[in-house]
């Protein structure tokens, strides 16, 4: 169902960058990417969206390819509360479809 | 602030029993949704809702029902509960159905047995 692949696991160093990929190549010129995680089994939460330019705000950046099939999440300086699992999301059918996302694993 | 608030937290049924989860949200949300999600795997949508006495079917439906009699309540039922059922069920609002921010309540962890 899922129209974005993205890797089921990943390490990052605290305080390091942590650059979480997402491919969405069949996406549309009028679809947003969204990005949510969830930890521990929490509610999953919004993080981050984009269309074309890359966006930033005080969770993360974004940065989507100019053909637009495919983004990275970048969480600048990685802590150990951002260990999660991060799920990049297009709309099928009008709406959010989950994938089983990336386990980002931060490690001191 | 309550925001989407889910209960219970935990339940265990035994199968052909009928349960509902409930779920109500104080941000004025039009759109409402129902998410399951299986171990190890992404969230499935089960039903939302655009607004009060309107509701439609996601992507796993069968074995649930739903209704919307106002803007802050949202309840799922579970007619006649079977194994496959067992889930951790989400329920999430957002202002309108273009908007990329849902909010999330803290889930119901639901055994069937």
């Amino acid at each position: 169902d899922a129209k974005t692949t993205q890797p089921p696991s990943m390490d990052c160093a605290e305080g390091r960058a942590a650059n979480l990929p997402c491919n969405h190549s069949t996406i549309s010129g009028n679809e947003y990417v969204y990005w949510y995680r969830q930890i521990h089994s929490q509610g999953p939460q919004y993080i981050i969206h984009g269309l074309k330019n890359n966006e930033t705000n005080e969770m993360a950046s974004l940065i989507i390819t100019e053909d637009r099939k495919s983004s990275t999440l970048i969480l600048p300086h990685a802590t150990l509360r951002d260990t999660a699992v991060y799920y990049c999301i297009v709309r099928v059918a009008g709406k959010l479809v989950f994938g089983a996302g990336t386990i980002l694993r931060v490690k001191s | 602030n309550a925001g989407v608030t889910q209960t219970p937290k935990f339940r265990i049924l035994k199968i052909g029993q009928s349960m509902t989860l409930q779920c109500t949200q104080d941000m004025n949300h039009n759109y409402m949704y129902w998410y399951r999600q299986d171990p190890g795997m992404g969230l499935k949508l089960i039903y939302y809702s655009v607004g009060a006495g309107i509701t439609d079917k996601g992507e796993v439906p069968n074995g649930y029902n739903v209704s919307r009699s106002t803007t802050e309540d949202f309840p799922l039922r579970l007619e006649l509960a079977a194994p496959s059922q067992t889930s951790v069920y989400f329920c999430a609002s957002s202002q309108t159905g273009n908007t990329e921010k849902l909010f999330f309540g803290s889930g119901t962890q639901l055994s069937v047995l």
